[in-house]
């Protein structure tokens, strides 16, 4: 059973501020970590697609790196929207598996105008 | 719009009865991809077909079933079902194109089951 953890669970940050989050997977056969974006009543929304150790991602104010040694990424939000609201997945996929997302289970971001 | 569609989005039904819960992958899309959200868990893998084929299986009960059609639709059908089988099943499709590594998976908006 594959083990992927997300850090916190939830959180309140006011508008403008700068907030990070964090996933953590196995380091072990790693094959890519997918980021995600879920907004309520709306099906998740591919941010990141993150393959190779070192990588930095970034789509605006939304960046995320990756470190496969030590299983960790993280996605940083520069100056928080309300618009930001949100849950934000990450998902792993191991080497030898068939393709399938091991999901987290999400980290609720609330930005407060 | 990520350009999967599933139909319903929404179903009531009873204990004991069986539904059909079908996708619609983006145009070109040859793996789907089933997903179910319960309120307890985060999204959970259930069942992978690529090109009319089972590829992979994750958590599915046996009363669950799906298939892929030749035009690539897929269906998931639930059987006798039960009050723990309300949840949120997202279907998702990828194109698996060569070096696929960075492929993504597009997401349906899901449908929404709720057995009494």
């Amino acid at each position: 059973i594959l083990n992927v953890e997300q850090s916190p669970q939830s959180l309140h940050v006011q508008e403008g501020d700068s907030t990070n989050f964090t996933c953590s997977f196995p380091s072990s056969n790693f094959y890519a970590l997918h980021w995600y974006r879920w907004e309520t009543a709306k099906s998740p929304e591919a941010l990141f697609v993150m393959t190779l150790n070192g990588d930095e991602k970034k789509k605006g104010r939304i960046s995320a790196t990756l470190n496969t040694k030590e299983g960790y990424s993280y996605l940083y939000i520069k100056g928080s929207q309300p618009e930001d609201s949100a849950t934000y997945l990450c998902a792993f996929i191991s080497s030898g598996s068939a393709r399938q997302l091991t999901f987290g289970s999400g980290t609720q971001l609330t930005v407060l105008p | 719009d990520s350009g999967v569609t599933q139909t319903p989005k929404h179903l009531i039904t009873a204990t004991g009865q069986r539904v059909t819960l079908r996708c619609s992958p983006r145009s070109g899309d040859l793996s789907v991809y089933w997903y179910q959200q319960s309120l307890d868990q985060g999204l959970q893998f259930l069942i992978q077909y690529y090109n009319g084929e089972e590829r992979a299986k994750g958590n599915i009960l046996e009363r669950f079933s799906a298939q892929q059609f030749p035009d690539l639709h897929s269906e998931l059908n639930l059987s006798s079902l039960e009050l723990g089988d309300s949840a949120l099943y997202f279907c998702a499709s990828s194109s698996r194109t060569a070096g696929g590594r960075k492929e993504t998976q597009y997401f349906g908006p899901g449908t929404r089951l709720l057995v009494l």
